[in-house]
């Protein structure tokens, strides 16, 4: 099975830059993704990581060490739209087929 | 094309009743997956399809939970016999089964049930 841990809330100012963490556990790990949701709204992409490494786009990077089952997304510049709820989830493979299993998600506030 | 779709968006039953959700997945994605989201939580992994196969099925979905996919194109989710405790979002996902959009899951905007 699979265990992810994520904070359930933050708050950070608009501006500012702000650091969502990931803990992961697996048996057949074939990469870690981030997806942003917005209250209401389906789960939209943001980031994929099989490598360990930082992957940059834009405003946003996400992290992965998988000796550690460690993530983070990094969140620059925050706009009042990066309200969201952020959502770790990894991919698993054991058994042969493919299961995304998400965390429970991060709620992120930006203030003013 | 217009993306994963779901119908309906709404649905509201009495205790007891049968619903069935569908899901269009994305024309050309052979992978099909169906979540279930309640307030405050992530979306929790129910089943997946690869073209018309059911590979994997939550060990937490009860039996009056089934999921169809016959000829590789749209889903449907059937739930019998609903509780209040069903009440939730289900969401359909899709992604292709190689190149770059196979690291990606397309969500549709997701069926919200209500049993009274």
């Amino acid at each position: 099975g699979q265990n992810i841990d994520q904070p359930t809330e933050m708050t950070a100012t608009e501006g500012a830059i702000v650091q969502i963490n990931c803990t992961y556990q697996t048996s057949g790990f074939n990469g870690l993704f981030w997806y942003q949701q917005h209250a209401g709204e389906a789960p939209t992409f943001l980031s994929y990581n099989v490598l360990d490494g930082l992957e940059e786009k834009g405003r946003f990077s996400s992290f992965l060490s998988r000796s550690k089952g460690y993530s983070y997304l990094l969140l620059k510049e925050l706009q009042m739209k990066d309200s969201a709820s952020y959502l770790c989830a990894v991919r698993d493979t054991a058994g042969g087929y493919q299961k995304v299993t998400f965390g429970i998600g991060t709620k992120l506030q930006v203030i003013p | 094309d217009t993306g994963v779709s779901q119908d309906p968006r709404h649905k509201i039953t009495k205790r007891g009743q049968n619903v069935t959700f569908r899901c269009d997945p994305i024309s050309e994605h052979n992978r099909l997956y169906w979540y279930r989201q309640t307030l405050g939580q992530g979306p929790e992994f129910l089943t997946y399809f690869q073209n018309e196969a059911q590979l994997e099925k939550s060990r937490l979905l009860s039996d009056r939970f089934s999921a169809e996919r016959p000829k590789g194109s749209f889903s449907t989710l059937e739930i019998q016999r609903t509780e209040q405790g069903d009440s939730a979002m289900y969401l359909c996902a899709s992604s292709p089964l190689t190149g770059s959009g196979a690291n990606v899951l397309t969500f549709g905007a997701g069926s919200r049930l209500t049993v009274l």
